[in-house]
């Protein structure tokens, strides 16, 4: 199976801009998560899809949103970019057994905003 | 707030040696589980701890679920320079959001 996979790998963006990430899960993955990862603060939990439903969210400003479509692709956005934006974005889609979440991440959007 | 605190948070050692990282938290996981990520790519699952007190061997990593639930260690045997990067464990709290610790990052000296 293939791997989760994320687009673009790299953005530069200038603030006040708008960016647009997507992931595209592992083949028969429901479930779609996004994080943050900074140095200072690690990975952050942004938020949780599960058939097309945000099933949970993480303490992020409305400026962050995410979709996910009928074929479990998800897309992330960031509106009214800031410098504090800057980051590697990560993407998981996971699968549940034996009541066990099992996440695999892709390789990340590393989003600079000057 | 349930937090999930990594230590030590750096740590260099000679190839060959053994160590300890922990992670230790105030609360109760259903489960615990542990990444590496490398530079450049997305962390990659190592294994997942259900049972208290349960120890799980991955080649020269042993991984342990405290008793009680609340921490882990994973021990690295004979550290090689392909162990090198960053440890990431993570768990699901009760308000059912996955969190991460901020990582122990490891570098084996050849």
């Amino acid at each position: 199976k293939a791997g989760v996979t994320q687009t673009p790998r790299y953005l530069i963006k200038t603030r006040g801009q708008q960016v647009t990430l997507s992931c595209s899960p592992i083949s028969g993955h429901r479930s779609v998560s996004w994080y943050q990862q900074t140095p200072g603060q690690g990975l952050q939990f942004l938020f949780e899809y599960f058939s097309e439903t945000q099933r949970n969210k993480g303490n992020f400003p409305g400026r962050f949103s995410g979709r996910q479509f009928s074929n479990s692709r998800s897309e992330m956005n960031v509106s009214t970019l800031e410098l504090g934006d800057s980051a590697l974005y990560l993407c998981a889609s996971s699968f549940t057994s034996v009541g066990v979440d099992t996440q695999y991440f892709g390789p990340g959007t590393r989003l600079t905003v000057l | 707030t349930q937090l999930l605190e990594q230590s030590p948070q750096f740590l260099s050692i000679q190839e060959g040696e053994n160590l300890t990282v922990y992670c230790n938290s105030s609360s109760v996981f259903s489960s615990l589980q542990w990444y590496r990520q490398e530079p450049g790519e997305g962390p990659v699952l190592l294994v997942t701890v259900v049972t208290g007190g349960e120890v799980k061997k991955l080649k020269r990593l042993t991984f342990q679920f405290g008793d009680a639930r609340k921490d882990s260690s994973l021990h690295i045997t004979a550290a090689q320079p392909g162990d090198t990067g960053l440890y990431l464990c993570a768990g699901r709290n009760r308000d059912d959001k996955i969190i991460f610790g901020k990582g122990t990052r490891l570098h084996i000296l050849p």
